[in-house]
């Protein structure tokens, strides 16, 4: 069945500092990718996403790279800040028979002035 | 904001009860969806309701069962509830079925089961 499989956490940065977090998915077909964070005490917020091979997402500094031949969506950002402390859920969703998303077990970020 | 609302933000309750989650789905969107988020189980999609009629099913107990009105609110019942019911439930709603549709989430419903 399709699963995700996220960079365990948590992930302890100075501001300013590049990140990545990883992820990597098994799925039959041509699945969306997508990064959904949740800022403490809040819902999910969808970050990026994409829907083909080779697309880039991007927000808000955010970027992500759908890697069909690594079967591989990293979540990257080349200078972090305070407010992007969250825990950060990578997902997907095939473009067929069941809509539904199914979520890595999610990285908890903290940033450090 | 999403544009999907769910009531109430927390419920308190004791084993053996039952309640009802709420959720209102973006405006123009047909598609809702219930995820469980627990300590232990990660993020587990529960149902799929599209316009009004069941769609998908997923780690959903019989005690939980669920509904979409011709308004396109839906209602999540949770019966007989035990402690490991405890967890934050959310409501997405997305356009349609398509599996490049976004889903958005609402704020969540923080349910104790005391």
């Amino acid at each position: 069945g399709d699963s995700v499989t996220q960079m365990e956490g948590p992930v302890t940065l100075s501001e300013e500092a590049f990140l990545t977090i990883n992820c990597t998915y098994t799925a039959t077909g041509y699945p969306s990718l997508f990064w959904y964070v949740q800022y403490p005490g809040e819902g999910l917020q969808l970050l990026l996403k994409a829907t083909k091979a080779d697309d880039k997402g991007s927000n808000k500094g955010f970027e992500a790279t759908y890697r069909k031949e690594t079967t591989s969506f990293h979540l990257e950002k080349g200078s972090v800040q305070v407010s992007d402390s969250a825990v950060y859920f990578c997902a997907l969703r095939t473009n067929f028979g069941n809509e539904k998303l199914t979520f890595g077990t999610g990285t908890r970020l903290t940033i450090i002035p | 904001d999403s544009g999907v609302t769910q009531t109430p933000k927390h419920l308190i309750t004791a084993t053996g009860q039952r309640v009802t989650l709420r959720c209102s789905p973006r405006s123009g969107d047909l598609s809702v969806y219930w995820y469980q988020q627990s300590l232990d189980q990660g993020l587990q999609f529960l149902i799929q309701y599209y316009n009004g009629e069941e769609r998908a099913k997923g780690n959903i107990l019989e005690r939980f069962s669920a509904q979409q009105f011709p308004d396109l609110h839906s209602e999540l019942n949770l019966s007989s509830l035990e402690l490991g019911d405890s967890a934050l439930y959310f409501c997405a709603s997305s356009p349609g079925t398509g599996g490049v549709d976004t889903q958005y989430f609402g704020p969540g419903t923080r349910l104790t089961v005391l």
